[in-house]
């Protein structure tokens, strides 16, 4: 597709449960950005990916959170013994390089119950 | 950490006026940006602006930045309906060059036709 498209739009879960979370990034973008961003904020860092390789995961908030992205392209963002706080939207973004802007998807909202 | 701070948080004004929004920030920057969000979707690159420029122009924005205050300003002028949205101001800053964008709070615009 021409945008960045993340699935699915919508999860909810149940409190203790694993989820998984995709990101299809824009061909051809090398760098891959997930942020996670609750009501009424703004984005939140969580994991920079350049290539196949975790550039910089210093914003994931504990060892629940794990990103990867085995082939350079796709990314799945994965959250273990997942936890009400966990409760937000999980935005993917793609640029072609570092430091260029961000294309943004549409977010994972991410319910736990 | 969110970096940014903008004000206001919410903005209301009839079509046809120009809406200002402002952003202050903590840290030396290579360059800052704005994005828009609508509700319920992905962000938007809107325009960058970099930290030897002081003002930029793109269609009906105008964005300004003054690094020794710290600060930006976007401007829309003659606003239409469909610029209601939020809209963040986010830094690249020089201690994490590239690996990250550090997204204020936003501002909740609402143009009334």
């Amino acid at each position: 597709g021409a945008g960045v498209s993340q699935t699915p739009s919508n999860k909810v879960t149940e409190k203790g449960k694993y989820v998984e979370l995709r990101c299809d990034p824009i061909s051809g973008h090398t760098a891959l950005y997930w942020y996670r961003q609750s009501l009424g904020q703004g984005p939140e860092f969580l994991i920079y990916f350049q290539g196949t390789g975790a550039a910089d995961d210093s914003g994931l908030p504990n060892d629940r959170f794990f990103a990867v992205r085995p082939e350079g392209s796709v990314s799945t963002l994965k959250i273990q013994r997942t936890e009400r706080g966990d409760s937000a939207v999980y935005l993917c973004a793609s640029s072609f390089i570092r430091n260029s802007p961000l294309h943004f998807g549409n977010g994972t909202r991410l319910t736990v119950t | 950490s969110q970096q940014g701070e903008e004000d206001p948080q919410a903005l209301s004004i009839q079509e046809g006026e120009n809406a200002t929004m402002n952003c202050s920030y903590k840290t030396s920057i290579n360059n800052l940006q704005w994005y828009r969000q609508n509700s319920g979707r992905g962000l938007v690159h809107l325009i960058l602006i970099r930290s030897n420029e002081r003002e930029k122009h793109s269609g009906r924005l105008r964005v300004t930045l003054d690094t020794s205050k710290k600060s930006s300003s976007l401007l829309i002028t003659a606003s239409r309906a469909a610029d209601t949205a939020s809209y963040f101001c986010a830094t690249d800053r020089e201690e994490t060059s590239g690996s990250r964008l550090t997204f204020g709070e936003g501002t909740q615009l609402t143009v009334n036709p």
